[in-house]
Parts: structure tokens; sequence; C-alpha cells
């Protein structure tokens, strides 16, 4: 599998405030990103991803961003609310395979502090 | 019906005993998986299945013996486990058309090793 290291891995922010997210990914054939989230008792969920052919994708609060030259991509959360505290894990991949083999980067635990 | 549900939620088991997790989707999707997530790491890829063979093998011990008897049901069954193979067993799911897109989770097993 790819080398995936994402930072920070611990995040606090004051509700309101915004939280970035980067992942850094080793594999240049990548071209499936996306970020999911995982409450505490809970198996992740997808939250966002974006493919390689577009640069940003934005949904409601939550935004993702693509650097492909220098393999990273990010999540943007802005107006965090009490419910945005989870892990956050990226899950960069190839379509080489034909299925999602999904390798985990190393994880942020965000919290957002009323 | 978006669910991947496994049973049981919860199992302790000894060293000696056999067990089983079983992992259920309705979707229609033809990649299943099983990851284990120890606590505070992200979840890693044991095993996947692609119309119902199996496709990756993460170099995991035999004492963890996969079985997908239908493109619905994915089993994992447990012998002679160590203490240091507790961890919270997770499933997941995907199209598996040859384009990678959102993986489903279930919500996972709590397995504890005695």
């Amino acid at each position: 599998g790819e080398n995936v290291e994402q930072h920070p891995s611990t995040l606090s922010v004051q509700e309101g405030d915004s939280a970035v997210i980067k992942c850094t990914y080793s594999d240049s054939a990548s071209n499936y990103f996306p970020w999911y989230k995982q409450e505490l008792g809970k198996g992740p969920q997808l939250i966002i991803d974006i493919r390689s052919n577009v640069g940003e994708k934005k949904d409601q609060r939550i935004a993702v961003t693509l650097n492909k030259t220098a393999k990273h991509f990010s999540l943007h959360i802005t107006e965090t609310q009490p419910e945005d505290s989870a892990v956050y894990f990226c899950a960069p991949s190839s379509d080489q395979t034909g299925a999602n083999n999904l390798f985990f980067g190393t994880g942020t635990r965000l919290t957002v502090i009323p | 019906d978006t669910e991947v549900t496994q049973t049981p939620k919860h199992l302790v088991m000894g060293m000696t005993n056999k067990k089983s997790l079983k992992c259920e989707q309705h979707m229609g999707h033809r990649a299943m998986y099983w990851y284990k997530q120890k606590a505070k790491k992200p979840p890693e890829l044991m095993f996947v299945y692609s119309y119902e063979k199996l496709s990756i093998n993460e170099s995991v011990p035999s004492r963890f013996s996969p079985e997908c008897p239908n493109s619905s049901l994915l089993n994992l069954h447990l012998h002679a486990l160590q203490p240091e193979d507790s961890a919270l067993y997770l499933c997941a799911s995907s199209p598996n058309r040859g384009i990678n897109t959102e993986a489903f989770f279930g919500q996972g097993t709590r397995l504890t090793v005695v």
C-alpha cells in the first residue's frame, strides 16, 4: 500500500472557527481522494471525496482541495460545530486494482470546543 | 438500504475458542472488506473479496479465516487468537465497478481475547 500521512494528528478549535487537515500520499497513480469521519463507537463514514480531474469540491461547510503535483489533498471545515468532533481519515487510492483497497491515513482527532 | 450490518457488536473469547464474525449488506455491492482497528489507530486492511473471490490478503495470520458464502455475506472465522488480536473489526462494502467509489462501513465488532 501507499504511504499516507495526515497533519496535524490532533486539532482543537473553538466552535465557529475553521479547521484544515492535510493528507500527503506517495502513489502518483492515486486518482480517488476521499475523507472519512469516524465518531466514537462507529465505523468510518464518507463525508466528501474528489477525483483527480478536479481541484476542489465543496459540500455546504465541508470542502476538499487537491494538489496532485505535490501529492497532497486537504479537508476544510468551516463554521465548526461540536458534532464535527471526531477522527478524520483520508484514504487515497487508484482505480488500477478495480476495488477500493482503502489504506487509511494516520488520522486526525478534531475537537470542537463549545 | 445503505447499511452494512455486523454481528455480534461485542465478543469476548478465550484463546482456545472458535468464533465467527458476520457481515451482511443488501446494496448489491460486489466488493467486501475486513479491517482491524486498534485503539487510536487507523483501520488496517486485512482481506478484500471481489465477486465472492478472495483478491487481497494483507499477510494476515492463518488464525483469521475469511469466507464469502454469497454476494451479501462475509464471515471472519477466528481460531486460537492471541490477546494482541483484541481490536475493533470492521466490515465494509463497495460497488466494485472498476472505478473507486465510497466504501460503506459497519459499526464493527469489538473483540476481546482473554
